[in-house]
C-alpha cells in the first residue's frame, strides 16, 4: 500500500519570502512518480511540479522547486518569492508502478496563506 | 474550451432525486477518472476508465453509476444519495493509464445532498 503524509495542515508566509511545504511518503515500489498539486479557492486542481523517482536531480519550475530525498522518502516543495496568488491548498501525491499504475495517492493537503 | 470541464459546478439534490454530473476533456486523452473530495480527507479515487473501459471501481456504492460513452466524455449518475455523499466531485484525465502520465483535473462539481 502507498501512503502520503503532509504533517503541516496550515502554513503562512509573507509576500516575497520563501516557504517550504513538507511531504513524506511510503511505497514498496522502486519506480514511482511524485507530484505537487495546487488547489486555489476556485477549486481547480493544478499541477505544480512532478518528479520521477529514478532521477536524482530535483525538479524545478520557475519559483517552485522540490527537495527529493529518496532514501528518506521525503519530497518537499519550496516556493520562492511567494506571491498572493500562491494562496491555496497544496497536495502531495504519489503514483506507483504496482497493480494499479494509474492510482494517485494524495496527502491531506497543506493550506498555504500568503500575506501582503 | 480547453482542458477539462465539468457541469454543473454546483448541485443541490434531495435524497430521492436522480441527477448526473458531466465531465468533458479537450486534451485528446484516453483515460478519465472520478474523484471524491470531502472536507478533512484526502482525495478518494472512485472510478477509472481507460479507452472507454472501466478499469477501476474503488468499492464505490451502487448509488453512484459511471458512464463513459467515448474517450472525451465521462458521466456520474447519482440516485438515492445520502447526506454523507455531499462533497466536491473532481474529474481528471490523462493521456493513458500509464505510470508516467500526469492527470489533469477539472474545476469540480460541489454537491450538496439534503
Amino acid at each position: 500500500a502507498q501512503t502520503v503524509t503532509q504533517s503541516q495542515p496550515e502554513m503562512s508566509v509573507q509576500e516575497a519570502e520563501t516557504v517550504t511545504l513538507s511531504c513524506t511518503y511510503d511505497t514498496s515500489e522502486s519506480n514511482y512518480y511524485l507530484f505537487w498539486y495546487k488547489q486555489p479557492p476556485s477549486r481547480q486542481m493544478i499541477l505544480v511540479i512532478r518528479q520521477e523517482a529514478y532521477k536524482q536531480q530535483n525538479a524545478t519550475e520557475n519559483r517552485f522547486s522540490v527537495n527529493f530525498q529518496k532514501a528518506a522518502k521525503s519530497f518537499s516543495l519550496k516556493i520562492s518569492d511567494s506571491q498572493l496568488g500562491d494562496t491555496a491548498m497544496y497536495f502531495c501525491a504519489l503514483k506507483g508502478s504496482g497493480g494499479s499504475n494509474y492510482k494517485l495517492t494524495f496527502g491531506k493537503g497543506t493550506l498555504l496563506t500568503v500575506n501582503p | 474550451e480547453t482542458g477539462v470541464t465539468q457541469t454543473p459546478r454546483h448541485l443541490v439534490m434531495g435524497m430521492t432525486n436522480k441527477k448526473s454530473l458531466k465531465c468533458e476533456q479537450h486534451l485528446g486523452h484516453n483515460a478519465m477518472y472520478w474523484y471524491k473530495q470531502s472536507a478533512k480527507k484526502p482525495l478518494e479515487l472512485m472510478f477509472v476508465y481507460n479507452f472507454k473501459e472501466q478499469t477501476e471501481n474503488n468499492s464505490v456504492p451502487s448509488r453512484f453509476s459511471p458512464e463513459c460513452p467515448n474517450s472525451s466524455h465521462l458521466f456520474l449518475h447519482l440516485h438515492t444519495l445520502q447526506p454523507e455523499d455531499s462533497a466536491l466531485y473532481l474529474c481528471a484525465s490523462s493521456q493513458s493509464g500509464g505510470i508516467q502520465e500526469t492527470q489533469y483535473f477539472g474545476p469540480g462539481t460541489r454537491l450538496l445532498v439534503l
